[in-house]
This record gives structure tokens, C-alpha cells and sequence, in this order.
């Protein structure tokens, strides 16, 4: 069974705090390591692709790096403001002969004003 | 235009009623998804159509029927469900399989 695991489940962050969070993939059969930010009664939205290990990508505050020698990956938000709640889910894109993507649970960003 | 569209927002069905969700894009994408999702857990995949043809079906109960009439229409026909399929259920597109998804809003389900 093939596991995608997020923590933490949930974070309460003040408004201009920097924060952290962590996707833990298998590291065999990897393909790419997809980022989504899912607002409130909206679509999950893409951040990042990254497939590379050592692979980092950034957008604004929110930046991204990719380990896929062990394993991981980790979203990082600078300044958190509150629109940057939401969750995050992290996706492991897996090539087994056909491409799948198994998703994690993610991680709920609540950021107080 | 970068969008998917589900309807209807919310549904709600008895045991015995027959409905469908709809889900449409018109990015000219190859690749279509359906995913269930329940409170606090990852969407769980439930079928893939990739050029209009079925390419993964995850062992997905056949209460539950995927219909792909064309490469911008993706249905999933419902009949018989039990209350435990009360879910969100996401639709979502991508150029290739390997590529980044593009979702909808889903359809909040409950069977009663």
C-alpha cells in the first residue's frame, strides 16, 4: 500500500509567522511530487511540479524542495498572512507501467490577523 | 479559459434513486479523473479516463458507473448507494496523466 503522509495535520500560525510542513512519499517508482492549496468551498489549486531530486521552486512566500532519495518534501510559507489559509495537500506522482497520483491527507493552515 | 466545472454543487439521494455528476473542461485536456473524498482524508482516486477510454478503475464498487461521452465531458452515474459513499467527489483534468491536475469544485454527496 502505497502512503502519502502530511504533518502536521493542522497549524495555528500568527499573521507575519514563518512556518513549515512536510510530505513523506516512497522513494521507489517516483515520478513527480505535486503541491495543491485547497481553500474553503474552492478547487484545489496546483503551487508546484517538482521531479528532480534537490529540485526547489518558489512562488512568492511560499517556496518548496524536494528529497527523493529519502523521501520527503517541505512547503515553506514566509509571512504568513491570512489568505494563505487553507489546506495544503501534497501528491506523489507514481510510474508503475501507468501514472497514478495518490494524494496525502494535508496539512489545515489556520493564519490569525 | 483554465476551468472545471461540476455539478451539481450538492446532491442529496435515497438509497434506491439513480443520479448523476457532471463534470466539464474545455482545456483540450486528454486526461480526466474522478476522486471521492471524505472528511480529514487524502481524495482517493476512483477512475481515470485518458482519451476518452477507462485506463484505472481503483476497484471502485459498480453502484458507481463513469461515462466519458467525449474529450471534454466526464459523468459519473450513481445508483443504489449506501450511506457510507456520502462524500465530496472531485473531478479533475490533466494534458497527460503524468502532468498537474486541474479540479472542479466537487459535488458534496449525501445518501440517506
Amino acid at each position: 500500500i502505497l502512503n502519502v503522509e502530511q504533518s502536521p495535520q493542522s497549524l495555528h500560525v500568527q499573521e507575519g509567522d514563518s512556518t513549515n510542513f512536510t510530505c513523506s512519499f516512497p522513494s521507489s517508482n517516483f515520478y513527480a511530487l505535486h503541491w495543491y492549496r485547497w481553500e474553503t468551498a474552492k478547487s484545489p489549486e496546483a503551487l508546484f511540479v517538482m521531479t528532480l531530486n534537490g529540485d526547489e521552486k518558489k512562488k512568492g512566500r511560499i517556496s518548496a524542495t524536494l528529497n527523493t532519495k529519502e523521501g520527503y518534501s517541505y512547503l515553506y510559507i514566509k509571512g504568513s498572512q491570512p489568505e494563505d489559509s487553507a489546506t495544503y495537500l501534497c501528491a506523489f506522482g507514481i510510474n508503475t507501467g501507468g501514472f497514478k497520483t495518490i494524494f496525502g491527507a494535508g496539512t489545515r493552515l489556520f493564519v490569525k490577523a | 479559459d483554465t476551468e472545471v466545472t461540476q455539478t451539481p454543487k450538492h446532491l442529496v439521494m435515497g438509497m434506491t434513486n439513480k443520479k448523476s455528476l457532471k463534470c466539464e473542461q474545455h482545456m483540450g485536456h486528454r486526461a480526466m479523473y474522478w476522486y471521492k473524498q471524505k472528511a480529514k482524508k487524502p481524495p482517493e482516486l476512483m477512475f481515470v479516463y485518458s482519451y476518452e477510454k477507462l485506463s484505472i478503475n481503483e476497484s471502485v464498487p459498480s453502484r458507481f458507473s463513469p461515462e466519458c461521452p467525449n474529450s471534454s465531458l466526464l459523468n459519473l452515474h450513481l445508483h443504489a448507494l449506501q450511506p457510507e459513499d456520502s462524500a465530496l467527489y472531485l473531478c479533475a483534468s490533466s494534458q497527460g496523466q503524468q502532468e498537474t491536475q486541474y479540479f472542479g469544485p466537487g459535488t458534496r454527496l449525501l445518501v440517506l
